[in-house]
């Protein structure tokens, strides 16, 4: 089974609406990275969580740990169309530097 | 202030030829990462390397893969005999030293078998 979940696989939003990404661990994280990736290009760095509880903003982009450090969620407000995109949370579980990557949300804003 | 560097951007192989994908890290990182975006599938980790030195392979398909990072210039991943399989955007992420430091990726290299 993966180790980590996203969920919604896709979400279609209004724009102007407000959004939420969850990502689940079957394990205890050290550490949740969140990226964004545009079709066909790379990834862009957005967010990282180590802290059970932290909570970290960037422009309208709310990202939480929580306190069990096995679930995290990514919160947008009043969405825009560059806010589309494919979003990627990726764990850190301490014993090696690798990012294990979770399968990724596609966000579609309608305008 | 370049970030990572990574090419070509697109590659087209015949079934058979040799595949080589460059990355330069960003500057002042000496941590390599080569991860693997297969369609419809998640990003994989393929390996971990610092300069001469591989830290972690645990990835990489045992046979026709390799991957090094020269003292001097990028790092190179390197597919032998390539098959269909092989199809899949090849991405290159590098960090610095010290730990609890994000990797920035790079925009990747499209790798199409012909």
């Amino acid at each position: 089974s993966q180790e980590l979940e996203q969920s919604p696989q896709s979400l279609i939003v209004q724009e102007g609406k407000n959004l939420t990404i969850n990502c689940t661990s079957s394990k205890t994280l050290y550490g949740l990275y969140w990226y964004k990736q545009k079709y066909g290009e790379g990834l862009i760095f957005l967010m990282m969580l180590q802290k059970g509880g932290e909570e970290k903003s960037h422009e309208k982009i709310t990202a939480k740990l929580d306190e069990k450090k096995q679930q995290s969620s990514l919160h947008i407000t009043a969405s825009q169309p560059s806010h589309a995109g494919i979003y990627l949370c990726g764990a850190d579980y301490g014993w090696d530097d690798k990012i294990i990557f979770g399968k990724g949300t596609r966000l579609h804003i309608l305008p | 202030n370049a970030g990572v560097m990574q090419n070509p951007r697109h590659l087209v192989r015949r079934r058979g030829q040799e595949a080589r994908l460059r990355c330069s890290p960003m500057k002042g990182h000496s941590h390599v990462y080569w991860y693997r975006q297969l369609p419809e599938e998640g990003l994989k980790f393929m390996v971990y390397l610092q300069k001469e030195n591989i830290i972690d392979e645990s990835g990489m398909p045992k046979e026709r893969f390799s991957a090094e990072f020269p003292k001097e210039g990028p790092s190179i991943l390197r597919i032998q005999q390539v098959v269909r399989g092989d199809s899949a955007a090849y991405f290159c992420a590098s960090s610095p030293e010290g730990g609890n430091q994000p990797q920035h990726f790079g925009d990747g290299t499209r790798l199409s078998i012909l």
